[in-house]
């Protein structure tokens, strides 16, 4: 089974920081997720990273794939209160066909 | 309806009841997913369907988990003779294809008492 951790477990910043966190694997995936979830909702994607080295930016979110496709950053930048929520990295290998998830960084961000 | 859509929202059962739990997917997507999500574990993969044929079963919980879909649409997952260690949070999602770009309805969230 191929695992994801990510870091922070919790974060708690003051709206205008900025913050990174961390998904990191000791196995290759050929792609990886971020998805966000809100209490009472299920995870919405918000990027997916196919190519080792790959960046993506999503308006104040810069997504990063390790160039040796283990491991992936979000990084926020001037946060805001609704950044706040669960962040979920997620690689496939969830069962046969399905997606791995990790534990996820819960984001709260004061205003 | 343009999303995943669950039904119920909330249950709570009492021990050793079944319950069912009813997924209806984005129209035209042919693949199903059913996750757990329990406090500090993370999403727990169930079951994949294709179309109406679920290829690997092997991460349903017990023998007391099954799930089915029909018609290539409609799912339900249900769950005999409750247990409290059942009490969690149920998610469906539904993805054309295998593109794994998954879209999540809002859960069912199931108390067992």
């Amino acid at each position: 089974t191929q695992l994801l951790e990510q870091s922070p477990q919790f974060l708690s910043i003051q709206e205008g920081e900025n913050l990174t966190v961390y998904c990191n694997s000791s196995s290759v995936f050929s792609s990886l997720q971020w998805y966000r979830q809100e209490p009472g909702e299920g995870p919405v994607l918000l990027v997916t990273v196919v190519t080792g080295g790959e960046v993506k930016k999503l308006k104040r979110l810069t997504f990063q794939f390790g160039d040796a496709r283990k491991d992936s950053s979000l990084h926020i930048t001037a946060a805001q209160p609704g950044d706040t929520g669960l962040y979920l990295c997620a690689g496939p290998g969830g069962g046969a066909d399905g997606l791995t998830f990790g534990k996820g960084t819960h984001l709260i961000i004061q205003p | 309806g343009a999303g995943v859509s669950q039904s119920p929202s909330n249950k709570v059962t009492e021990k050793g009841k079944d319950v069912e739990l009813r997924c209806d997917p984005i129209s035209g997507h042919t693949a199903l997913y059913w996750y757990r999500q329990s406090l500090g574990q993370g999403l727990e993969f169930l079951i994949y369907f294709q179309g109406n044929s679920a290829p690997d079963k092997s991460g349903l919980p017990s023998d007391r988990f099954s799930a089915e879909r029909t018609g290539g649409s409609v799912s339900t997952l249900t769950i005999q003779r409750t247990q409290q260690e059942d009490s969690a949070v149920y998610l469906c999602a539904s993805s054309l294809g295998r593109d794994l770009s998954l879209h999540f309805g809002n859960g069912t969230r199931l108390t067992v008492t």
